[in-house]
């Protein structure tokens, strides 16, 4: 099955700085590829996803990149704020009716410090 | 919005009890999740369900069965709790189709499920 490995496990930076998280599959017939944050006790929200037809998607300070020779994707937050303190979990399935039968990544917990 | 409640936010169960865990969704999705996260180890899948009456195994279906007479609910069974069992379940819906949203996975609060 699918294996999805998420790097860094915690991630501290400074209010306005960039912060970046890799994650890497196994299954190369994997084409879709979310993101979710979870705030503190609070359930996970999709913030952003990527087909494996796309190699960038943006979304005002998000972006997601993929590389699908290497088997790899980016979350990449500019000019972080505190309220984008929370963990982010990356996740990989197949398409068609394997949409939802996602494969989370261990999930990256980030602080964002005023 | 889309709504996903699950019936219980806590609850503190007994080694051997059988634990119900609810979830009902309010807009018509066909398929719906349950998800078990742990510190560390991110989300991981125990059972899903394209419709009603159908159920597939996820990743960690071992000590877990589910039951969808109805569409609008989903409930997971711990036969027999354990210990190792105590943990975060998410329950999770998710609408078919090529509208926007589609495909997005809408999850519940959780339920914090702790065995004694």
């Amino acid at each position: 099955g699918e294996n999805v490995e998420q790097h860094p496990s915690t991630l501290s930076v400074q209010e306005g700085d960039s912060a970046v998280i890799k994650c890497t599959y196994s299954d190369s017939a994997s084409n879709y590829f979310p993101w979710y944050k979870q705030e503190l006790g609070k359930r996970p929200q999709l913030i952003i996803d990527i087909r494996s037809n796309v190699g960038e998607k943006k979304d005002q300070r998000i972006a997601v990149t993929l590389n699908k020779t290497a088997k790899h994707f980016s979350l990449h937050i500019t000019e972080t704020q505190p309220e984008d303190s929370a963990v982010y979990f990356c996740a990989a399935s197949r398409g068609g009716t394997s949409y939802g039968k996602l494969t989370f990544g261990q999930g990256t917990i980030l602080t964002v410090h005023p | 919005d889309v709504k996903v409640t699950q019936s219980s936010r806590y609850l503190v169960k007994r080694t051997g009890e059988k634990v119900f865990l609810e979830c009902v969704q309010d807009m018509d999705h066909e398929n719906m999740f349950w998800y078990r996260q742990d510190p560390g180890l991110g989300l991981r899948l125990i059972y899903f369900s394209y419709d009603v009456k159908m159920k597939e195994k996820g990743d960690i279906p071992e000590g877990y069965s589910v039951s969808r007479e109805k569409k609008e609910r989903f409930s997971l069974i711990l036969e027999s709790a354990s210990t190792n069992q105590t943990s975060m379940y998410l329950c999770a819906s998710r609408n078919t189709g090529y509208l926007a949203g589609a495909n997005v996975l809408t999850f519940g609060a959780g339920s914090r499920l702790t065995v004694l």
